[in-house]
């Protein structure tokens, strides 16, 4: 069974663009979990999405959005972006009754310059 | 707010040693906590987790032990490998959303 994936792996963008990554959870996983890593705040929950519906969201401003298709494909997008998004996005899904054994992609890493 | 930390940013261990690795968590409320490790260039992968009443579980290898009256959790892994050398995080589970401390680096000396 094929893991996590996330496109692109590496991304390079300036102040003020916006980005959109994707996220394709383990086939059968309906939970997709979005985390931002970073060498001063760790790793911080960004939202958490079932079946299309965000359940969780966490202390982010308003230019970190995401959704989830009816395939359970996930997308975030971040607008306006500024030098302090640069950091590795991490795409997570488990399976429904498992949401602790959460399964991570290899991660998008996003520079701002 | 309420967080998850660990102890200690590091941890040499020779190998053939036992590796323990504390965390100390604020949160009382939560319904799971769990461990995750991360070598470089890969997202984390999940360990174990341990359920907020029990206080003790077993994997491969590794064991968690969860105090509640400190707030405190420990992984324990036996005979560490090099392989084991890794970023370690506890975290904690609560509405569908993980808390994570700031991880344990363990470097394992041949």
């Amino acid at each position: 069974k094929a893991g996590v994936t996330q496109t692109p792996r590496y991304l390079i963008k300036t102040r003020g663009q916006q980005v959109t990554l994707s996220c394709s959870p383990i086939s059968g996983h309906r939970s997709v979990s979005w985390y931002q890593q970073t060498p001063g705040q760790g790793l911080q929950f960004l939202f958490e999405y079932f079946s299309e519906t965000q359940r969780n969201k966490g202390n982010f401003p308003g230019r970190f959005s995401g959704r989830q298709f009816s395939n359970s494909r996930s997308e975030m997008n971040v607008s306006t972006l500024e030098l302090g998004d640069s950091a590795l996005y991490l795409c997570a899904s488990s399976s429904p009754g498992s949401d602790n054994e959460q399964f991570f992609g290899p991660g998008t890493r996003l520079t701002v310059l | 707010g309420e967080s998850v930390g660990l102890h200690l940013p590091t941890l040499s261990v020779q190998e053939g040693d036992n590796s323990i690795i504390n965390c100390a968590y604020s949160n009382s409320a939560s319904d799971y906590f769990i461990w995750y490790k991360q070598e470089s260039g890969k997202g984390p992968q999940f360990i174990i987790d341990i359920r907020s009443n029990m206080d003790k579980r077993q994997g491969q290898r590794v064991t968690v032990l969860l105090n509640k009256t400190v707030k405190h959790l420990s992984l324990q892994i036996a005979a560490t490998q090099p392989g084991d050398s890794a970023v370690y995080f506890c975290a904690e589970s609560n509405d569908y959303k993980l808390s994570f401390g700031a991880g344990t680096t363990v470097t394992v000396r041949a």
